[in-house]
């Protein structure tokens, strides 16, 4: 139980262009989910708490209209990078939290996303 | 404010012989600390937790670590290295009742045959 799973695994896309990644809790509903980004052998930095019907909750220094977050029901969450540039490029990691798990703060996380913006 | 240090970017080992991460934590009140491993160009999965209960945790593959609050300390061990463990390992913290996972920097760990 508790499998996440996101898709694309990978994608390439031109500078300018947006790209929507989506986040899926597949056998559980999630009211919390969290977007992390890791850059090359370097550890996850939280970009954002998307909570289910709510605005999203964004870490200080990342971009809330460059990386847009819809929690539209309670199994899929989804991060747009809006205008993607180079240095955008990541691996980007979703989780979610099963119903429960707050106080301890138990998160599942999803297989990632490798973004390249060419 | 709550922190980890993965005291060790790189472990090397053979196989069968002992594994040891280190992991030290700081915070203010009682931790909720986890383990997890990634393996490349992959996501992360749950190895054990601590979350107040008995102080040694059991993990899955043969891991588990110990809560040692004098220490401030959550090493991760395992008796018996295999070749399918070389991986990157993160020490998480997290506050109890807060919504952030604060993560380790990391500790690759490599295993020789």
């Amino acid at each position: 139980g508790a499998v996440v799973s996101q898709h694309p695994s990978w994608v390439i896309c031109k500078s300018g262009t947006s790209v929507k990644i989506e986040c899926r809790s597949l056998d559980f509903q999630a009211t919390t989910m969290f977007w992390y980004r890791q850059f090359p052998k370097q550890s996850l930095m939280l970009m954002a708490t998307s909570n289910e019907g709510s605005k999203a909750t964004y870490e200080q220094g990342v971009e809330k209209d460059k990386f847009l977050i819809n929690h539209a029901s309670l199994t899929l969450s989804t991060l747009t990078v809006t205008s993607a540039h180079p240095e955008d490029s990541s691996f980007y990691i979703c989780s979610a939290r099963p119903p429960g798990r707050d106080l301890y703060n138990e998160q599942f996380f999803g297989p990632g996303t490798r973004l390249t913006v060419l | 404010a709550q922190s980890v240090t993965q005291l060790d970017s790189h472990v090397s080992v053979s196989e069968g012989t002992p594994v040891l991460l280190r992991c030290n934590y700081s915070s203010s009140y009682s931790p909720s600390l986890f383990w997890y491993v990634q393996h490349p160009n992959k996501g992360l999965q749950l190895l054990l937790k601590y979350t107040s209960a008995a102080t040694l945790v059991k993990g899955i593959n043969g891991f588990e670590a110990e809560f040692k609050k004098s220490e401030t300390s959550f090493h991760l061990t395992k008796p018996s290295a295999h070749m399918s463990d070389a991986a990157e390992y993160f020490c998480v913290v997290s506050l109890w009742g807060f919504q952030k996972l604060v993560f380790g920097t990391g500790t690759r760990l490599l295993v020789s045959p």
